[in-house]
């Protein structure tokens, strides 16, 4: 079974300041990770996956994701937010070995304060 | 390339009716997955169809069905509809499964009255 766990039902960061939205996840083999943002009334974007390789991925609007096998997780940052980052980030999983879907996140709601 | 569409944008049904919306993925992507997406329970995986097969599907009732053209232009339907049912469905399109990255239409908000 595969399976995504965003601890953080909410997270509030003041501009300016580092951000980071959490994600761990279950796999039987490896993974491929994935980050997607929402903004309201609109479908899932695209910003960042991890496939195999380097830990630390770089994405789209200035986020990297660190991905750590030890603690199965795959954490979202940015080193400066944004108030136009405010939006609902989703976290999602797919087990290399096996046909199964796409599995995501119950969602983190990331509101950047002025 | 143009992005993933859906139609239509808004529908608005009432119980025990039926409802089709219709979901066309990025040329050349042969990849078509569906969510229900509602505040209480998030995103809800509902099928998975790849060159015409439906290679996952979700927990969903029988109601909830879908299938995918030759030109992987993709449908799903639920009969029967219940209040339950109102949400945004999503449909996102991806070159094949594995390791490629889905791209998301704007989605079709149904409600159900």
């Amino acid at each position: 079974a595969q399976s995504v766990a965003q601890p953080e039902d909410q997270v509030n960061v003041a501009e300016g300041n580092p951000l980071t939205v959490k994600c761990t996840y279950s796999v039987s083999g490896n993974p491929y990770l994935f980050w997607y943002v929402q903004y309201p009334n609109r479908g899932l974007q695209f910003l960042l996956k991890y496939i195999t390789g380097d830990n630390l991925v770089k994405g789209s609007y200035g986020f990297e994701a660190e991905f750590n096998k030890s603690q199965t997780s795959f954490h979202l940052k940015k080193p400066s937010a944004l108030v136009s980052d405010s939006a609902l980030y989703f976290c999602a999983v797919r087990d290399s070995g096996s046909a199964r879907q796409l599995t995501f996140g119950s969602g983190t709601q990331l509101t950047v304060l002025p | 390339k143009a992005g993933v569409t859906q139609t239509p944008r808004y529908l608005i049904k009432t119980r025990g009716q039926q409802v089709t919306l219709s979901c066309s993925p990025i040329s050349g992507h042969r990849s078509v997955s569906w969510y229900q997406q509602t505040p209480g329970q998030g995103l809800q995986f509902l099928f998975e169809y790849f060159s015409e097969t439906q290679r996952n599907k979700g927990n969903f009732p029988g109601r909830f069905s879908g299938r995918q053209f030759s030109n992987s232009r993709s449908e799903m339907n639920v009969s029967t509809l219940e209040l339950g049912d109102s949400a945004l469905y999503l449909c996102a399109s991806s070159e094949r499964t594995g390791n490629n990255e889905q791209f998301f239409g704007p989605g079709t908000r149904l409600t159900v009255l």
